[in-house]
């Protein structure tokens, strides 16, 4: 397996516009996990899924965030509108539900300008 | 949701001192508790894991302990190497399966 796959690696993008993030988890994991990543705040955990149902949103800073996996090999994080205060790497993550490794993608570097 | 609590932020050590990590959870029924290492530029990946029916775990130069009853967890690397500079992360994972980290420690090994 080629471990969790994200795309884009790097997005640049003007502040307003829509950014779609994806990530492809590892075959078989049945958790998928999104983050966010700064110098200020760490690794926060914006979403959460379990077999492709979303458990816990709560992370989601406000609702031009919206996160779908519409089946088990593909989950999408959208910003609609993006603000420059976005700018960050955004991680996706996967696992075997029950208290196993989380393994990461190698993340999306989002810049809003 | 959990509350995971990291200290320091940062931590300056000679080559083959010690380091240690320590962390704090809310959540009792948090059950699993990783650590990861991202270096610059890099992923987070897994280096050591602990689970709540286990008080403490060592491979090779790196051992985690917890204490439930106090809802705190450590991490410890000995005969330390330049090579671990990094940032560590500590985790909880809840009865619900979410997966909640630290803010992460700068670990710099001075050679």
């Amino acid at each position: 397996d080629a471990g969790v796959i994200q795309s884009p690696r790097h997005e640049v993008t003007e502040m307003g516009q829509e950014v779609t993030l994806r990530c492809k988890p590892i075959s078989g994991h049945n958790s998928l996990f999104w983050y966010r990543q700064t110098m200020m705040r760490g690794l926060e955990l914006l979403i959460y899924f379990n077999n492709n149902v979303p458990i816990d949103d709560s992370g989601m800073p406000e609702d031009r965030f919206s996160a779908k996996m519409p089946n088990a090999s593909f989950s999408t994080l959208k910003i609609q509108p993006s603000e420059p205060r976005d700018s960050a790497v955004y991680f996706c993550a996967s696992s075997l539900k029950d208290y196993t490794e989380a393994f990461f993608g190698q993340g999306t570097r989002l810049t809003v300008v | 949701g959990e509350n995971v609590e990291q200290h320091p932020s940062t931590l300056s050590v000679q080559e083959g001192d010690s380091a240690v990590i320590k962390c704090t959870y809310s959540d009792s029924a948090s059950n699993y508790f990783p650590w990861y290492k991202q270096e610059l530029g890099k992923r987070p990946q897994l280096i050591i894991d602990i689970r709540s029916n286990v008080g403490e775990k060592k491979d090779q130069r790196i051992a985690v302990t917890l204490n439930k009853t106090a809802k705190h967890f450590s991490l410890h690397i000995t005969e330390t190497q330049p090579e671990d500079s990094a940032v560590y992360f500590c985790a909880a994972k809840t009865g619900a399966n979410n997966l909640f980290f630290g803010t992460g420690t700068r670990l710099t090994v001075i050679p």
